[in-house]
């Protein structure tokens, strides 16, 4: 079964310091999602990439937080001078998109803790 | 704008059926969608609805729109120990192609 991948599935880090994550989203899948979700709450949606263009940014937190998706492929989160506020669990989620429905599967995300 | 409402919890009796309540705001809404989150996982498709259907039935799981209260249901039928987790409801434009706006969720109790 090649579903969605999320490395590394926890990461500890000092306030301060920059962190990235990946994802591999499911293969033939062409649109990768962001989504953040912090304790007792729903996912809330970051940002999203069809093939290697990033077709919605606005949603993300703040100019700290990045993602790329340079080859279509695999994606990265990077969030730089973390803040204890950014502790959560980070999900990535993939469809294929056409021209009708195209439900998101996702990863089994990655929690950061900001000490 | 975009919301969506669930109670936080729900207690049932292994066996018995489960009914999770979810309403959304967006009348322009096309697909909505059941999640399920167990401890330290991700989110699991467990089923979904275009807009112009009243109501899917798959196995165990019967989901039901309202559209004109914009009220959507899941049922789980004959609830066991493993269906114990976080259901979360969300609803989507243009299918979900810009991102979904999820429920806080609700937590399914199973009382033996």
């Amino acid at each position: 079964d090649t579903g969605v991948s999320q490395n590394p599935r926890h990461k500890i880090t000092k306030r301060g310091q920059n962190v990235t994550f990946r994802c591999d989203p499911i293969s033939e899948h062409n649109r990768l999602y962001w989504y953040r979700q912090t304790l007792g709450q729903g996912p809330e949606f970051l940002t999203y990439f069809q093939n290697e263009a990033q077709l919605e940014k606005s949603r993300l937190l703040s100019d700290r937080f990045s993602a790329e998706r340079p080859k279509g492929s695999f994606s990265t989160l990077e969030i730089q001078r973390t803040e204890q506020g950014d502790s959560a669990m980070y999900l990535c989620a993939s469809s294929l998109y056409r021209q009708s429905n195209s439900p998101l599967h996702f990863g089994n995300g990655t929690r950061l803790t900001v000490t | 704008g975009e919301d969506v409402e669930q109670s936080l919890f729900l207690s049932v009796r292994e066996g018995d059926s489960s009914v999770i309540n979810c309403t959304y705001t967006d009348s322009s809404s096309t697909y909505l969608y059941w999640y399920k989150q167990e401890p330290g996982a991700g989110l699991q498709l467990l089923t979904y609805i275009f807009s112009n259907m009243d109501m899917k039935q798959d196995q165990r799981l019967t989901v039901l729109l309202n559209k004109k209260d914009k009220h959507l249901s899941l049922r789980i039928a004959d609830t066991q120990t493993g269906d114990s987790a976080i259901y979360f409801c969300a609803e989507s434009i243009r299918g979900g192609a810009d991102g979904l706006t999820f429920g806080k969720g609700t937590h399914l109790i199973i009382q033996p």
